[in-house]
């Protein structure tokens, strides 16, 4: 039973784009939501987050846009650049911290 | 600062045998996660531990899966008799205070173990 899912397994985008990456949860009691971002053979790092009473957060080129209503959130990184090729998780928390399989990100120069 | 440090990198076992996977959290840190990343899956949760207690271990499996972490030295993730199934990536993550955590506070990752099990 996902309560996290992040629906694309793999993205590709051409550099200077915008990426999107997306994120869908089931339950409407997580306080906050987080972004990780993983290079291989490495542990993830953190990206940015977003509180349940926000819908948006902005940190330079990384914003998290969060709907409530349809229980959605997505991460939009602009612009896109070669080394945010990595594997990005979503996580959401409440009492403890539940992460989505991860989307795949590819930045093709 | 030393990050979160895990140990070891690589751990190779043979089925039956017995894995131990270790993790030093950030210095101040008195929470510790463990998570589990299957090939092609996502992160998922095994145990949550303070020091000395355990949290939450609503993830762990019930049998040959066991943690800790003591008022002294690492916390400690242990696999009995490992099965070629328990072959994956273990990372290990701590925070300054427990769940709920507050909006500016987060979770630092280790770069984990991968246990392979022959």
């Amino acid at each position: 039973d996902q309560q996290v899912k992040q629906n694309s397994p793999s993205l590709s985008v051409q550099e200077g784009r915008i990426s999107i990456l997306n994120c869908d949860y089931t339950n409407s009691m997580f306080d906050y939501f987080l972004w990780y971002k993983k290079y291989p053979a490495e542990g993830p790092t953190f990206l940015i987050s977003i509180s349940s009473i926000k819908d948006k957060n902005e940190d330079g080129r990384f914003t998290v846009f969060l709907n409530k209503s349809a229980k959605h959130l997505s991460l939009h990184i602009v612009p896109s650049q070669p080394g945010d090729s990595a594997v990005y998780f979503c996580a959401a928390v409440s009492d403890k911290i539940i992460f989505g399989k991860g989307t795949r990100l590819h930045i093709l120069p | 600062n030393a990050g979160v440090m895990q140990n070891p990198r690589h751990l190779v076992r043979r089925r039956g045998q017995e894995a131990r996977l270790r993790c030093s959290p950030m210095k101040g840190h008195s929470h510790v996660y463990w998570y589990r990343q299957l090939p092609e899956e996502g992160l998922k949760f095994m145990v949550y531990l303070q020091k000395e207690n355990i949290i939450d271990e609503s993830g762990m499996p019930k049998e040959r899966f066991s943690a800790e972490f003591p008022k002294e030295g690492p916390s400690i993730l242990r696999i009995q008799q490992v099965v070629r199934g328990d072959s994956a990536a273990y990372f290990c993550a701590s925070s300054p205070v427990g769940l709920p955590i507050a909006t500016n506070e987060k979770l630092f990752f280790g770069s984990g173990t991968q246990l392979s099990v022959l």
